[in-house]
């Protein structure tokens, strides 16, 4: 079956950077973009980029983003990365990745399970 | 950017009982709408793409109607694992973008 299982909790410092990772199984992980999303404690979904997993030059990020995120993958490994640097208080959130379609535009299916990152001193 | 507002934040139903959410956005996006369920401390689930379809392995309890800009989450049978968080997306327009969500709460 289709599945994202992503790397496990972080505690990172202010202005420090975390990379999440996002491993793919189950079909075929050149096909498919991946989104990333973060949730806040207590908050809705936000959308924070896209990459084509085939072209690691093909990304968009959500203009919030722009400057502080970069989405990379490893087709040798099926693994999709977020890296966010600069880290402030408020990044503190769970980051999921999100299978989309074979197209930029299109529902999320499946999730991963969430990485909670908490950016403290 | 198209904005997504889910009606009411919060539902109180009880189980066995019919739950019907909404989803309004401030311009048209078509059939272009899903529906995601949120359980406590886990991720989010595709319920509904295009407006109406169910995804795989959703019981046929959830459905999904509308057009346009007006949408509607029916639940038509509560079970427990219901009781969750549900979000609306429009994938329409770029970037997509969510609603704040509806807490659906056991009543």
């Amino acid at each position: 079956q289709v599945q994202l299982v992503q790397s496990g909790a972080e505690v990172k410092k202010p202005g420090a950077s975390v990379k999440v990772s996002c491993k793919a199984s189950g079909y075929t992980f050149t096909n498919y973009y991946m989104h990333w999303v973060r949730q806040a404690p207590g908050q809705g979904l936000e959308w924070m980029g896209i990459i084509n997993p085939n072209n690691n030059n093909n990304t968009n990020y959500a203009q919030k983003f722009q400057g502080r995120v970069t989405m990379t993958s490893d087709t040798s490994t099926s693994t999709v990365f977020m890296e966010l640097s600069s880290l402030r208080s408020d990044d503190s959130a769970v980051y999921y990745c999100a299978r989309g379609m074979t197209t930029v535009r299109g529902w999320f299916d499946p999730w991963g399970q969430g990485t909670l990152v908490t950016v403290s001193s | 950017e198209i904005v997504m507002t889910q009606s009411p934040a919060t539902l109180s139903v009880s189980p066995g009982e019919r739950a019907t959410l909404s989803c309004r956005a401030s311009q048209s996006v078509y059939s272009n709408l899903a529906w995601y369920r949120q359980k406590p401390g886990q991720a989010p689930r595709l319920l509904i793409y295009g407006a109406s379809t169910r995804a795989t392995g959703i019981p046929a309890r959830f459905s999904g109607s509308g057009s346009g800009t007006e949408f509607t989450l029916t639940i038509s049978s509560l079970q427990s694992e219901d009781f969750a968080v549900y979000y609306c997306h429009q994938y329409d327009n770029w970037p997509g973008t969510f609603g704040q969500g509806t807490k659906v709460e056991i009543k």
